[in-house]
């Protein structure tokens, strides 16, 4: 099956850093990847879409300057978090659609936990 | 950040029971729906997928059950085993954005 991965896996950093956090699709191409944030005890929140050769599409609400996101190829999109403070502390996770597939199936990665402090 | 207090719907079942875990999806246009299963730290798994022409789909143990006249979705595990035991969202594909919106899940608890 499709693998979609993500790097690193855990990070912390100090407020006012930045940090990139990767999305790779393994085994396919992906033109579209997805970057959610999900709190503990919450629902996955759809932040952007990637698409690759084009700026993201951030959801209402999220700011475009502090989740910098960039899908230079098609297996890989990046999220970096600019000038982190302690409420971006949240759980990171891709997901990639694969066009050779059904269409509007995505599969996801195993999440990036951001710990800022 | 964070939000203090919140508590995820529970669901308490005995090992070998079945499970049935309910969802309320918000929009009539949406046409694509799918069951994930997340354990703790780890990302979201799929479990099964309905579409909206279709009204039931089962898979290996699992049924998904899809009403749109009420807009309510089911997951129903049989034979549910402790390696069960995660938090399961519900999510819509819309047609129009052709994005995934996440239900707010529930958790599974399997006792033995």
């Amino acid at each position: 099956g499709a693998v979609v991965s993500q790097h690193p896996s855990w990070v912390i950093c100090k407020s006012g850093t930045s940090v990139k956090i990767e999305c790779r699709s393994l085994d396919f191409q992906a033109t579209t990847m997805f970057w959610y944030r999900q709190f503990p005890k919450q629902s996955l929140m759809l932040m952007a879409t990637s698409n690759e050769g084009s700026k993201a599409t951030y959801e209402q609400g999220v700011e475009k300057d502090k989740f910098l996101i960039n899908h230079a190829s098609l297996t890989l999109s990046t999220l970096t978090v600019t000038s982190a403070h302690p409420e971006d502390s949240s759980f990171y996770i891709c997901s990639a659609r694969d066009p050779q597939a059904r269409g509007y199936e995505q599969y996801f990665g195993p999440g990036t936990r951001l710990t800022v402090t | 950040g964070e939000s203090v207090g919140l508590h995820l719907p529970t669901l308490s079942v005995q090992e070998g029971d079945n499970s049935i875990i309910n969802c309320a999806y918000s929009n009539s246009a949406s046409d694509y729906f799918i069951w994930y299963k997340q354990e703790s730290g780890k990302g979201p798994q799929f479990i099964i997928d309905i579409r909206s022409n279709m009204d039931k789909r089962q898979g290996q143990r699992v049924t998904v059950l899809l009403n749109k006249t009420v807009k309510h979705l089911s997951l129903q595990i049989a034979a549910t085993q402790p390696g069960d035991s995660a938090v399961y969202f519900c999510a819509e594909n819309g047609r129009a954005t052709n994005k995934l919106i996440f239900g707010t899940g529930t958790l599974l608890a399997v006792q033995p």
